[in-house]
């Protein structure tokens, strides 16, 4: 199983502003930047937000990240229909050498 | 943009080697991740090969499964032995490391280990 913990489904409406956990320790989101990627079914996953808060060019500002902790969080602010996608947070882990990933969260678009 | 190849079903403890080649960076330059999507569930870390040549392999496929590189070539591998139907799964290779991950994604290979 995932070692970072992410509910599994949320939801919004339209305009709605949704926000998506991520749980872990201080072996990873206590010591390491975290990332946030959002997933298309039949697609490749696309680095949504990364160094906790950062936006890649082109990722509209309705998306913003924080981590405080062992948590961190995605906001989705004016939520939109192509908006509905999983969302996977992950987090480098010193123990793994390696990065860990949440288990995913389903956003629908109510 | 990231290629993978080499997918395909395959019988249980049969052996897979899959590709990731790329026009847009130099393999060996960065941190080179494969990480694999069963079914249905999320994101597993798999491997990564540092640029100084390091690897590195989560507990589930250690001592099974070897990721190299090919720098003439720019190609990344996996090479997939004793396999399980627990590594059913679409495989990606991405870069990346604790300072920027995932930037760069394949577009994915499934694996069906099957009789």
């Amino acid at each position: 199983q995932s070692v970072l913990t992410q509910p599994p489904s949320a939801s919004g409406t339209p305009g709605q502003r949704v926000t998506i956990s991520c749980s872990g320790s201080s072996s990873n989101i206590g010591s390491n930047y975290v990332y946030w990627y959002q997933q298309v079914p039949g697609t490749a996953p696309k680095l949504l937000i990364y160094r906790d808060s950062q936006r890649p060019s082109g990722v509209p500002d309705r998306f913003s990240g924080s981590r405080s902790g062992t948590s961190a969080s995605l906001a989705i602010s004016g939520l939109r229909s192509e908006d509905e996608a999983e969302y996977h947070c992950a987090a480098w882990d010193d123990s793994l050498s390696g990065p860990r990933f949440g288990g995913g969260t389903k956003l629908t678009v109510l | 943009q990231l290629v993978e190849s080499g997918g395909g079903l395959v019988q249980p403890g049969g052996s897979l080697r899959l590709s990731c080649a790329t026009s847009e960076l130099t393999i060996s330059d960065n941190y080179m991740n494969w990480v694999r999507q069963a079914p249905g569930k999320g994101l597993e870390w798999v491997s990564i090969i540092y640029s100084s040549g390091d690897t590195h392999y989560a507990d589930s496929v250690k001592g099974r499964f070897t990721i190299s590189r090919d720098n003439s070539k720019n190609t990344l591998f996996l090479q997939m032995n004793s396999l399980r139907a627990d590594d059913t799964a679409v495989y990606y290779c991405a870069r990346g490391n604790w300072n920027l991950l995932g930037d760069y994604w394949g577009q994915g290979t499934l694996v069906t280990v099957s009789s």
